[in-house]
């Protein structure tokens, strides 16, 4: 069964200090994984795409690791600002009849204080 | 471009009443998502439209939910009769989606806000 973890499931931070949110996951055949932020009653809004050839991408400040091998993704936020709290998603892509099927983690839930 | 609009942002419903859920996807996107987020469960895909055409709608709970998509610029997620433990966040996605699945970007709406009473 495709399954994604993420940890922690809450994490408080004083601004301006850096974070690292973790994502391990069971899906097969990956396709690709994004991270998405997620603000208090919003919907979900993608920071980065990653496929299996793919170790690293950033988006400001915002950097995303993936290592296909051990099946583990990270998001790291350098210099959290207040308007980093929000919950960050996890999502594997399978490939399945051709078409990508999402399997989506809980999220993390990350607040960052003054 | 004004992203997936959803319709409406909230709603409280009676248990046993018809509830619609309307969503407009970007236009030129040919894929449509419908997803349920809740606390306990995170995000649920519950269908998705390809071309308006459904074409997994294994996530859908029970019968009392049914989806539409009448045309490339509407559908509908339809809960009859509705229960308490519907009550969550309905999301509509969309997406343009190529040979090239890998890449492709996902757009979610603002999300309708359900509670069954």
């Amino acid at each position: 069964k495709n399954q994604v973890e993420q940890s922690p499931q809450s994490l408080i931070i004083l601004e301006g200090k850096n974070c690292t949110l973790q994502c391990n996951y069971t899906v097969s055949p990956f396709s690709n994984l994004r991270w998405y932020k997620q603000d208090t009653g919003r919907g979900p809004v993608s920071l980065t795409i990653m496929t299996f050839s793919e170790n690293t991408k950033s988006n400001g400040r915002y950097t995303a690791t993936l290592d296909a091998d051990t099946k583990q993704s990270s998001l790291h936020i350098t210099a959290s600002q207040l308007s980093d709290s929000a919950s960050y998603i996890c999502v594997v892509s399978a490939m399945e009849g051709g078409g990508n099927k999402l399997t989506f983690g809980t999220g993390t839930q990350l607040k960052v204080e003054l | 471009d004004a992203g997936v609009i959803q319709s409406p942002r909230h709603e409280v419903t009676e248990m046993g009443q018809e509830v619609t859920l309307r969503c407009k996807p970007i236009s030129g996107h040919d894929y449509l998502f419908w997803y349920r987020q809740t606390m306990m469960r995170g995000l649920e895909l519950l269908i998705y439209f390809n071309n308006n055409v459904p074409i997994d709608d294994s996530g859908m709970p029970e019968d009392r939910f049914s989806a539409k998509m009448p045309n490339a610029s509407f559908s509908t997620l339809k809960i009859q009769p509705s229960e308490p433990r519907d009550s969550a966040v309905y999301f509509c996605a969309s997406s343009r989606l190529g040979q090239s699945v890998s890449g492709n970007t996902i757009y979610f709406g603002e999300g309708s806000w359900l509670t069954v009473v």
